[in-house]
């Protein structure tokens, strides 16, 4: 079986600083992993994705997530919070299985 | 240019009754999947149908019936509404491929049984 853990239900992070969310992953075979967010009363819209190759992923929106085998993590990461980036982000998995599976969601306030 | 398109957006009924809800995708994918969110907005997969065969079926009650009339749409149908079918319900659509298993979401159908 395959699983996600957001260990955080909640960040908070100033405007301008780095923030962080965190992700880790249990799957059998090659992980790929994803990172969507959800805006209030929208759908999930994707952020970026780790397939193979560099472990430094960049994607939409400044945000990058870094894939760390050994740790089975995947955090997500931007340099410098907007108030804008205030969202519901979830990390996702996909192995050998043909589903993805979704951890619980991370609700990120960037305070101004 | 709406990718994942649902209708409707907003449906209120009363338990017992039958409704469906409807997804087209115009990004000429494969695969298209139903999941539910609930009130702590934890997402779960309900089904998938690749080229309108079904290929993922989670454990979910059989009131709830995916139909897919061709490979842009994929419909849903849930028989005899109850008070715990409240849920946000999306549509979404990805290629087979892995390299391409990007899921693209719709706006979501929020389902609110009385």
């Amino acid at each position: 079986a395959q699983s996600v853990a957001q260990p955080e239900d909640q960040v908070n992070v100033a405007e301008g600083n780095p923030l962080t969310v965190k992700c880790t992953y249990s799957v059998s075979g090659n992980p790929y992993l994803f990172w969507y967010v959800q805006y209030p009363n929208r759908g999930l819209q994707f952020l970026l994705k780790y397939i193979t190759g560099d472990n430094l992923v960049k994607g939409s929106y400044g945000f990058e997530a870094e894939f760390n085998k050994s740790q089975t993590s995947f955090h997500l990461k931007k340099p410098s919070a907007l108030v804008s980036d205030s969202a519901l982000y979830f990390c996702a998995v996909r192995g050998s299985a043909r589903q993805l599976t979704f951890g619980s969601g991370t609700q990120l306030t960037v305070l101004p | 240019d709406t990718a994942v398109s649902q209708t409707p957006k907003y449906l209120v009924t009363q338990m017992g009754n039958d409704k469906s809800i409807k997804c087209e995708q115009n990004l000429g994918h494969d695969t298209m999947y139903w999941y539910k969110q609930d009130s702590k907005k934890f997402l779960k997969i309900m089904f998938s149908y690749n080229n309108k065969e079904l290929i993922i079926n989670e454990t979910v009650p059989n009131r709830f019936s995916p139909k897919s009339p061709d490979k842009a749409h994929l419909n849903l149908h849930i028989n005899s509404l109850e008070l715990g079918d409240s849920a946000v319900y999306f549509c979404a659509s990805s290629q087979e491929l892995p390299e391409r298993e990007t899921q693209y979401f719709g706006p979501g159908t929020r389902l609110l049984v009385l």
